[in-house]
């Protein structure tokens, strides 16, 4: 199986900072037709998880731009920038390419 | 609106079976994938299991392979996993999801396989 290692496991941030989250796979996470299908996902607490980002870069309806997502092959990278309240949560990385799709641990965003 | 309405959950022994149904409006259900997606206690997500839009291809975790089934009855708009020689590991909160990306998900429903 496609093992998908995020770090860090917290990031302890400011509210207004720019947020990083690492997302590397076991093996090349592209598909044999040329896609590359590595998504984002934010659960919030006590709610059901959100589609942000798929197609490594390309951000679901109303996900605000300062989210960015970029990588390729195996290392793929979420950028938030300008953290908000509402962007607290855990975040995955989530892998569609090799079955059976996996996601990552998730990445806890807090507040410091 | 999208909407996905999971029901079904709750308390089961170990080696029992549960049906999970997902009713899905706001969309044309049959022109979509669905996959369930789960969620153990404070833990991270897994998919579980996928089925194409006409329900002719499915697939699943290599742990749940032989143990559950996803259906879907387009007439209805409704999506079903059907869990068979339940495990005490598969107790977590299931969420049904549209796919291709799980663009929309559903509030969730809690399964807990004791004894």
């Amino acid at each position: 199986d496609v093992v998908l290692t995020q770090t860090p496991v917290a990031q302890p941030v400011t509210l207004g900072d720019q947020a990083s989250i690492s997302c590397r796979s076991s093996q090349s996470l592209v598909h044999s037709n040329g896609n590359t299908y590595l998504e984002w996902y934010l659960q919030k607490p006590g709610q059901s998880p959100q589609l942000l980002i798929y197609k490594v870069s390309n951000r679901f309806s109303g996900v605000p731009d300062r989210f960015i997502g970029s990588g390729s092959g195996s290392d793929f990278t979420l950028k938030i920038s300008r953290v908000e309240p509402e962007d607290l949560g855990v975040y995955y990385c989530f892998q569609a390419t090799h079955d059976p799709y996996t996601f990552g641990a998730g990445t806890k965003l807090e507040l410091k | 609106e999208v909407q996905l309405v999971e029901s079904g959950g709750g308390l089961v022994q170990p080696g029992r079976s549960l049906k999970l149904s997902c009713a899905a409006s706001g969309f044309t259900f049959s022109n979509y994938y669905m996959a369930w997606v789960r969620q153990a206690p404070t833990k991270g997500l897994e998919w579980v299991a996928s089925i194409t839009n006409s329900g002719g291809s499915t697939y699943y975790r290599d742990s749940v392979k032989g143990r559950f089934t996803i259906s879907r009855d387009n007439a209805k708009s409704t999506l079903y996993l059907q869990m068979d020689s339940l495990r005490s590991e598969d107790t977590a909160t299931y969420y049904c999801t549209r796919t291709l990306y799980f663009d929309y998900w559903g509030q969730g429903v809690m399964v807990t396989v004791s004894s």
